[in-house]
């Protein structure tokens, strides 16, 4: 069984621009949740997406957005990059149903993105 | 909103001795205590948990214990070995976090000496 895919792996923007980061679920899985990770702010979530409707949301700024398809792929888009967007970005993959821990529900993470601004 | 505490931020362990990390929570409603392990350029691996009605759980190396009254748990793992060099990261359950919003803590910096 396929883990969580996460592409592209790298990449370097110039501050202004926009990116997109594509992540692909675990087969059956439903739910697809984001993660910043710096080594200042730790792990933070972004956003979740369940049946392609967010249902849950951090802390972040609009220029943070995502969405999911009907296949559960879910991509993440992040405007006019600022230095501080330097992170790696993680794709997180469940059932989406139970409590976390309950049978069946575990999370599992990509490998992740890692995105430069400069 | 919930604070997460971890204790240490880093440290460096003996091959074959024990580490012992430790996460404080304030959420008295928490119920659900797991531990995720994040190795170098990959993502955060749940390794182990422990539900509050359980004072301790044991997978080979590796155990959790919780005290509910004083609001912490730890990671024990014993017979260190080098695969065991990673970022441990705690991520109880609480009334902030949901199925899939997880709040980690500030992580610990496992490095086994040889």
């Amino acid at each position: 069984k396929a883990g969580v895919t996460q592409t592209p792996r790298y990449l370097i923007k110039t501050r202004g621009q926009q990116v997109t980061l594509s992540c692909s679920p675990i087969s059956g899985h439903r739910s697809v949740s984001w993660y910043q990770q710096t080594p200042g702010q730790g792990l933070q979530f972004l956003f979740e997406y369940f049946s392609e409707t967010q249902r849950n949301k951090g802390n972040f700024p609009g220029r943070f957005s995502g969405r999911q398809f009907s296949n559960s792929r879910s991509e993440m888009n992040v405007s006019t990059l600022e230095l501080g967007d330097s992170a790696l970005y993680l794709c997180a993959s469940s059932l989406g149903q139970g409590k976390r821990g309950s049978s069946g529900n575990t999370i599992y993470f990509g490998e992740g993105s890692w995105l430069t601004v400069v | 909103g919930e604070n997460v505490e971890q204790h240490p931020s880093t440290l460096s362990v003996q091959e074959g001795d024990s580490a012992v990390i430790k996460c404080t929570y304030s959420d008295s409603a928490s119920n659900y205590f797991p531990w995720y392990k994040q190795e170098l350029g990959k993502g955060p691996q749940l390794i182990i948990d422990i539900r509050s009605n359980v004072g301790e759980k044991k997978d080979q190396r590796i155990a959790v214990t919780l005290n509910k009254t004083a609001k912490h748990f730890s990671l024990h793992i014993t017979e260190t070995q080098p695969e065991d060099s990673a970022v441990y990261f705690c991520a109880p359950e609480t009334g902030y976090s949901s199925a899939s919003k997880i709040i980690f803590g500030s992580g610990t910096r496992l490095s086994i000496r040889p």
